[in-house]
């Protein structure tokens, strides 16, 4: 059974903290995605990856990072967490050439207190 | 992208079918039909999509107007796990699978035992 799995189901951090959300996927994958997703805003894209070293900004980059050191791995890092920041945030995957279909993992709901 | 509209709630009983309808009058002729649905506290799921035939998987059928401003997925025998949030999201494809999704704010489809 295909997996996105994300490291935490919840997490809690102080304003100013240095945040890590980690995501590994299970099915060689060449394409990795990080999403927000707010309220009332729907699904936004921060930041996509199509290859090892690789990443591109989405809509809402500003205040975000990400690193993919191995194909299975894609970390998205808050440099200096903030209120606004508070949100639920969800990995994908999909195959690079396949028919679109991206693979969701289970979702990070971060507060910043 | 274009825009969609959907109806914010719509009820189903259970073993019914499910008939989610979508307007996206402003598709463009290389933009694709994708459906998604979100069960409570879990990842997006992929469901189908189509161009301009209409499609059949396991999980449901999309049925896509000649004029391509509408579609509507069918749910042919709903159950109580189909309870979800089901987006409907026009995309072009650009055969890279690198491309992120935006989300609306879908349909709430609850499905009455």
């Amino acid at each position: 059974d295909v997996k996105v799995t994300q490291s935490s189901r919840y997490l809690v951090k102080r304003t100013g903290e240095k945040v890590f959300l980690e995501c590994v996927q299970d099915m060689d994958h060449e394409n990795m995605f990080w999403y927000r997703q707010d309220p009332g805003l729907g699904l936004r894209l921060i930041y996509f990856s199509y290859d090892v070293k690789m990443k591109e900004k989405g809509d809402i980059p500003e205040g975000y990072s990400v690193s993919r050191e191995k194909k299975e791995r894609f970390s998205l890092i808050l440099e200096s967490a903030s209120t606004n920041q508070t949100s639920m945030y969800l990995c994908a995957s999909s195959v690079a050439g396949g028919n679109g279909e991206q693979f969701f993992g289970p979702g990070t709901r971060l507060t910043v207190l | 992208d274009a825009k969609t509209t959907q109806p914010p709630s719509m009820d189903c009983a259970e073993g019914r079918a499910a008939n989610l309808p979508c307007n996206h009058s402003t598709i463009s002729g290389n933009e694709y039909v994708y459906w998604y649905r979100q069960i409570h506290s879990q990842g997006p799921q992929y469901i189908i999509h189509g161009l301009k035939n209409n499609e059949t998987n396991e999980m449901a059928s999309l049925i896509i107007t000649e004029d391509r401003k509408s579609s509507t997925l069918i749910l042919p025998h709903a159950t109580l796990r189909d309870t979800a949030v089901y987006y409907c999201i026009p995309r072009k494809y650009s055969g890279g699978g690198a491309d992120g999704l935006t989300f609306g704010k879908g349909t709430h489809l609850i499905i009455q035992p």
